[in-house]
């Protein structure tokens, strides 16, 4: 079964750091490409990056250029997402998602909220 | 990034028609992109339900039932999901997506109300 769990969510503070971890499982992680997607409470989807299958490319929503950098581990079929300079318009559930064409499938997700 | 208009909100009675519509800007052309759509529920993930480019190029998601199906109205940039025999279970958000440059674009979602 194909299979992603995110991780690392939590509370932290406006200019903290937060690392998300997405786990892969029941495919071959390094033959897609994998984005992040997040859900501020209440909102729409927004597409925050992908990346390719080697680590090559990658590619940011303006919104968060410069403070998130996509990276993945795949010998450890592994995606990760490094946010720093966090703020509370950062506040969302975070997804990550397979490329195939589609975003298909999705995690669960992980909530992070930027608060004092 | 462009941004994809879809309504807030639709409905249509069980058995019914649901037409739900994305409209791209007028600098990008709906006849060269893939539109990808996706149905959301509460507390779940989004999950995949097809792509439409044309009727030669098309796709459903595993499990999609054939109810669900994409078009296109170039004459208003727009991309469409018709959604017919309408069931209490398709009660849900919608969301378009496209890859115009170098990034993902979902459009604001749609809340489908089965009356």
């Amino acid at each position: 079964e194909v299979q992603l769990v995110e991780s690392g969510g939590g509370l932290v503070q406006p200019g903290g750091s937060l690392r998300l971890s997405c786990a892969a499982s029941g495919f071959t992680f390094s033959s897609y490409w994998m984005s992040w997607v997040r859900q501020a409470p209440g909102k729409g989807l927004e597409w925050v990056a992908n990346i390719k299958q080697d680590g090559s490319e990658k590619y940011y929503v303006d919104s968060v250029k410069g403070r998130f950098t996509i990276s993945r581990d795949n010998a450890k079929n592994s995606l990760y997402l490094q946010m720093n300079s966090l703020r509370a318009e950062d506040t969302a559930v975070y997804y990550c998602a397979r490329e195939t064409g589609p975003f298909d499938p999705w995690g669960q997700g992980t909530l992070v909220t930027v608060s004092s | 990034q462009p941004v994809l208009t879809q309504p807030p909100s639709s409905s249509a009675s069980p058995g019914e028609s649901a037409r739900l519509t994305c409209t791209l800007p007028s600098d990008i052309n709906v006849g060269s992109y893939n539109i990808y759509w996706y149905q959301q529920k509460p507390g779940s993930p989004p999950r995949y339900l097809l792509y439409y480019y044309s009727d030669s190029d098309k796709g459903q998601g595993s499990g999609v039932p054939s109810r669900f199906s994409g078009s296109k109205d170039a004459s208003a940039n727009t991309g469409i999901l018709l959604i017919s025999g309408l069931q209490s279970e398709d009660e849900a958000d919608y969301y378009c997506m496209i890859w115009p440059s170098n990034a993902w674009v979902f459009g604001g979602g749609t809340k489908l109300t089965v009356l």
